[in-house]
């Protein structure tokens, strides 16, 4: 079983307001990676970290940040809150070498209204 | 750059029937391959991969798929469909361009199994 912890699991929230979606792992992988998934859209990788004071961002143009302070831990934050950040939000991580697979959180659903 | 083109959005089969979910991928270099699932307001459990040892590769839940490099296929079978198969099916591809192994996923095909 995947030792990956997401939470809040649902979040409704006001325009404007600064959320922070919280992702922990417990297998000391050394990468992490935020994906936003939208029904029959496929999953955009927005962040992802190599390890510790790595972030990276990934394919898809986020207002969101992230920090890696610690190995077990890859915040997600969004500054203020828009009605266009209403998403999925998927936090994973996986070992460093190339055929490891990704481990998955159970997922933020964020509304921003 | 890598990428990964799923085909047709939804499957629809009857319980018994042969399920086949179709993942077409693009690199540049030898990629390696995934086959997820993900339930209802759950997150993505894996189902099998391919890292270029055998090309017909096993997974759980009677799963299987065939890696072909001549047609860029990873094509996702199984022999008969229980009800409970029901679910959203990933295809991701990832290799060494443009960084260290970084999975892409494709969009992803829902299959829907009638009793």
């Amino acid at each position: 079983e995947a030792d990956i912890y997401q939470t809040p699991r649902y979040l409704v929230i006001g325009t404007g307001k600064k959320i922070t979606l919280e992702c922990s792992q417990t297998m000391g992988h050394d990468k992490m990676y935020w994906y936003q998934q939208d029904p029959g859209m496929e999953l955009h990788l927005i962040h992802y970290s190599y390890g510790v004071n790595s972030t990276e961002k990934g394919d898809l143009s986020s207002e969101s940040t992230v920090s890696r302070i610690r190995t077990e831990h890859f915040p997600l934050t969004l500054e203020s809150a828009r009605p266009s950040h209403t998403s999925q939000y998927l936090c994973a991580s996986s070992e460093w070498k190339g055929n490891a697979e990704a481990f998955f959180g159970q997922g933020t659903r964020l509304t921003v209204v | 750059a890598q990428s990964v083109t799923q085909l047709g959005s939804h499957v629809s089969v009857s319980e018994g029937a042969l399920v086949l979910l179709r993942c077409n991928y693009s690199s540049s270099v030898p990629p390696y391959l995934f086959w997820y699932v993900q339930y209802p307001n759950q997150g993505l459990q894996l189902l099998l991969k391919y890292t270029s040892a055998a090309t017909l590769v096993k997974g759980i839940n009677g799963f299987e798929a065939e890696f072909k490099k001549s047609e860029t296929s990873f094509h996702l079978t199984k022999p008969s469909a229980h009800m409970s198969d029901a679910a959203e099916y990933l295809c991701a591809v990832s290799d060494s361009s443009g960084g260290s192994y970084i999975p892409t996923f494709g969009r992803g095909t829902s299959l829907i199994v009638h009793p």
